[in-house]
């Protein structure tokens, strides 16, 4: 059973191109993110949606723009791609609400590898 | 802000024990966590401290000094397979679920 997916796995796409991601989690997590990993593998938080609504919006270029149509769904659409946009996205979940245990631990979902040529 | 800073990289043999350690700065410390991340993989939870002292789970421990602002991850009886990288990260009490990653400390075991 997946409990957090992403697709696509791959994307190659050119410079200036408008790409999709898209994130689903069955864990019934009420919290989602989108990190992005860079090649020096540092992980760095980009969004975070509680229940549908924005909570956490780092310094993310408005290139970048998340929507959760559910709470079981986030998903990453970025305009005009640029060639410092290669990187791994991370989409994780957790549950912070009412039930919460007192760890929280994050899931993370495979990423999706974005090469911008 | 949070600095988190934590060794590039350490290299042990096979049965051997490996100490990663961790120190970082923050304003309303609220956990610490360690993932391990595989490489081409997604990062998977580990350990989670709260409050000081150590946690044990099987070959893995990890300790906490929260006025040392200090952790480490323990790794004994070193296996092949726990080749990764490892993740420190810090949740703030003012952020919803919001964690600060190092940038990982890659442990090559060798035979």
């Amino acid at each position: 059973d997946t409990a957090v997916s992403q697709t696509p796995k791959y994307l190659v796409t050119q410079m200036g191109n408008d790409k999709s991601i898209k994130c689903e989690q069955n864990l019934g997590h009420d919290t989602m993110y989108w990190y992005k990993q860079d090649s020096k593998k540092f992980l760095k938080i980009m969004f975070s949606y509680n229940n549908k609504e924005l909570i956490i919006n780092e310094t993310v270029p408005n290139r970048f723009s998340p929507k959760s149509p559910d709470k079981a769904h986030l998903n990453l659409h970025i305009n005009s791609l640029e060639l410092g946009d290669s990187a791994v996205y991370f989409c994780a979940s957790s549950l912070e609400g009412i039930g919460a245990d007192p760890i929280r631990s994050q899931y993370f979902g495979p990423g999706t590898r974005l090469l911008v040529l | 802000g949070q600095n988190i800073d934590q060794p590039t990289e350490m290299t042990a043999t096979e049965g051997a024990i490996v100490q990663i350690n961790c120190t970082y700065q923050t304003s309303g410390f609220n956990g610490l966590f360690w993932y391990q991340q595989h490489a081409g993989e997604a990062p998977t939870f580990l350990s989670y401290n709260v409050l000081d002292g150590l946690e044990e789970k099987g070959r893995f421990s990890s300790f906490l000094s929260r006025s040392k602002g200090y952790s480490y991850l323990l790794l004994k009886e070193l296996q092949m397979k726990d080749s990764a990288s490892y993740l420190c990260a810090v949740r703030r009490a003012d952020s919803w679920g919001k964690l600060q990653f190092g940038a990982g400390t890659q442990v090559v075991v060798t035979p």
